[in-house]
């Protein structure tokens, strides 16, 4: 059983910028949920994806945007990044009504 | 929305005694309840969860109650050993399937003291 990717492991980005992160879930695993955790604290949900529609979203401006692919993978679009949005970003997976979550292992984003 | 507290921030234990982490939650309509552990540059890995019609679930050292009246549950780890250093988080959530997403504390390091 394959487990959640996430890519790239890194990036650099300037204010400004537009930037788009990539998840692959677990096997069989149809909802994809995205999470940002910014050094020191618990991770923060973005929204979450199902039938690549966003399912659910959480206190985040619209330049947070994303997809979800028929093979259940998905992006994080961020669009005029701002020295805050600086963080971990983690992708999680999850069957279709169930609550357990298996996370990716994150996208470190810096924003100079 | 729902606010999670979790308690301490900090905890040092000597290796083989007992470490406990307390949450709080604000939304008497979360109903489920898991526990990640996040090792230093590497992803949160769920280490037990709990669901709102039990009490109390074990898995080997681990075990985590919760009271919902009150709105806490918390996660024992009895005889702790060097590989438990790591921080953990609590989170709650209300919907199945999480279409609210997790609601995630701030985090308690816990540090095994050889």
């Amino acid at each position: 059983e394959t487990g959640v990717t996430q890519s790239p492991t890194h990036l650099i980005k300037t204010r400004g910028q537009q930037v788009t992160l990539r998840c692959s879930s677990q096997s069989g695993h149809n909802t994809v949920s995205w999470y940002q955790q910014a050094l020191g604290q618990g991770p923060q949900f973005i929204f979450q994806y199902y039938r690549e529609e966003e399912n659910g979203r959480g206190n985040f401006p619209p330049r947070f945007s994303g997809l979800q692919f028929p093979n259940y993978s998905s992006e994080l679009n961020v669009n005029a990044l701002e020295l805050v949005d600086s963080a971990l970003y983690l992708c999680a997976s999850s069957l279709p009504g169930v609550d357990t979550q298996y996370f990716g292992p994150g996208t470190r984003l810096t924003v100079l | 929305g729902e606010n999670v507290e979790q308690h301490p921030s900090t905890l040092s234990v000597q290796e083989g005694d007992s470490a406990v982490i307390k949450c709080t939650y604000s939304d008497s309509a979360s109903n489920y309840f898991p526990w990640y552990k996040q090792e230093l540059g590497k992803r949160p890995q769920l280490i037990i969860d709990i669901r709102s019609n039990v009490g109390e679930k074990k898995d080997q050292r681990i075990a985590v109650t919760l009271n919902k009246t009150a709105k806490h549950f918390s996660l024992h780890i009895t005889e702790t050993q060097p590989e438990d250093s790591a921080v953990y988080f609590c989170a709650a959530s209300k919907t199945g399937g999480g279409a609210d997403g997790l609601t995630f504390g701030k985090g308690t390091h816990l540090i095994i003291q050889p």
